[in-house]
């Protein structure tokens, strides 16, 4: 079965500092790997994916497949970063962009 | 481009009523999804729609039903709500992979 797992569910950093959400994952084929976030009264929205390799925001994610991990990271936080984020599987078993999401980590970003 | 609206944004009932909420999109998706979430347990699938009259149980269905008679429209009912159904939930459709979500709709089951 495919799990996603994120290991924080509260992270807090100062404004300058960099930031690595943690997430890892279980699946026994070739998945496709998803960060969203919620923002304060926003809809969840994509921030980035493995595939397309782009930096959102200046945050970027690389799958590393031999540790099953799709951490994200940003060099220097920004208090606007503060949301929450949240780590998604797509694979096979998921037709249809079906995602198993992790269970969420809440960013704050402190002045 | 009102994109994918669900209503009530809010809705307080009693346990043993029956609730729908109602999603409803303009993009024409093929897919539609319900997803509750609740803290320590993140985005949970309920059901999910892969085009008109076609359905399919998601990781926690029990209690919860769906219809789609129409590709734009993705109602979800409680049938008889309980409390453990005190949730925010959300619907999505998809393109291309990505999932686009609704505002949510905080349901709380008294």
């Amino acid at each position: 079965a495919q799990r996603v797992t994120q290991p924080e569910k509260l992270l807090s950093v100062f404004k300058g500092a960099p930031v690595e959400l943690k997430c890892n994952y279980s699946y026994s084929g070739s998945p496709e790997l998803f960060w969203y976030v919620q923002y304060s009264r926003q809809r969840l929205q994509l921030l980035l994916r493995h595939i397309s390799r782009e930096s959102i925001k200046g945050f970027t994610a690389d799958l590393n497949k031999g540790e099953t991990s799709f951490h994200l990271k940003k060099p220097f936080a920004q208090e606007e970063d503060s949301a929450m984020y949240y780590c998604a599987l797509s694979g096979p078993e998921t037709s249809g962009s079906r995602l198993t999401f992790g269970e969420g980590t809440q960013l704050t970003v402190n002045p | 481009d009102a994109g994918i609206t669900q209503s009530p944004r809010y809705k307080i009932t009693e346990t043993g009523r029956q609730v729908t909420l109602m999603c409803h999109q303009t993009w024409s998706h093929s897919y539609m999804f319900w997803y509750r979430q609740d803290l320590g347990h993140g985005l949970r699938l309920i059901y999910y729609s892969a085009a008109a009259d076609i359905t399919d149980k998601g990781e926690v269905p029990d209690g919860y039903v769906v219809s789609r008679s129409k590709t734009e429209n993705f109602p979800l009912t409680l049938e008889s709500a309980t409390r453990s159904q005190t949730s925010v939930y959300f619907c999505a459709s998809s393109r291309t992979g990505e999932l686009f979500f609704g505002e949510g709709s905080r349901l709380t089951v008294l």
